[in-house]
């Protein structure tokens, strides 16, 4: 059965205090994992998609990374906007459909 | 593009009653998914259609939910009767399939409470 676990599930950092979210997942078949982010009160909004071990993707202060059993969100320098809940989730292939196994996420609180 | 939109954003109710959610998925997506966000067990995939076909609805938790796609730009989800334990937040989410990274976008949510 595919797993995702998130670490930590709850994060507080200083403005600027860089810091890498955990991702550790078990699938048969990695189609593809993702990374989003949800505010309070909103739906998940779509941040990156990594195919396979060793890629990387950037946007402003956050670089997702991929490994065959775990993914990394770092976060450079963080500003109070980068205040959220981070969620991962792991998309199977190719007979498990194009259904997203989330994890539990990890609230992350940025402070002045 | 406006996005994924959910109606209605709340939605309080008493049990027993049937509550019916609502869905536009973006336009020129073709695979739609409701999803069910609660804090003990996060976001769980309840049932997806393709074309407007549900291919899976093994996360849908009783017979007491059902969901619909009569065409491409809408689709409902459908409790009845309502229970208690059916409070949570309801998303849906669409993604064009076609377009390769299958990433899904997801609408604002539909926050369900059932007394």
């Amino acid at each position: 059965e595919d797993q995702v676990t998130q670490s930590p599930e709850a994060l507080r950092l200083q403005e600027g205090e860089s810091s890498s979210l955990n991702c550790s997942y078990t699938v048969s078949g990695l189609r593809g994992l993702f990374w989003y982010r949800q505010d309070p009160g909103k739906g998940p909004e779509f941040l990156f998609t990594l195919y396979s071990a060793g890629e990387e993707k950037e946007k402003e202060r956050l670089k997702a990374t991929l490994t065959k059993k775990e993914s990394f969100l770092h976060i450079t320098a963080p500003k109070p906007e980068d205040s959220a809940t981070y969620l991962c989730a792991v998309q199977a292939g190719p007979n498990s459909g194009y259904a997203l196994n989330f994890g539990k996420g990890t609230s992350l609180l940025v402070t002045p | 593009d406006a996005g994924v939109i959910q109606s209605p954003r709340h939605e309080v109710t008493e049990m027993g009653q049937e509550v019916t959610l609502r869905c536009k998925p973006i336009s020129g997506h073709n695979s739609l998914f409701w999803y069910r966000q609660t804090m003990m067990r996060g976001l769980e995939l309840l049932i997806y259609f393709n074309n407007n076909v549900p291919i899976d609805d093994s996360g849908m938790p009783e017979d007491r939910f059902s969901a619909k796609m009569p065409n491409a730009s809408f689709s409902t989800l459908k409790i009845q009767p309502s229970e208690p334990r059916d409070s949570a937040v309801y998303f849906c989410a669409s993604s064009h399939r076609a377009l390769g990274p299958y990433e899904q976008y997801f609408g604002p949510g539909t926050r369900l409470t059932v007394t």
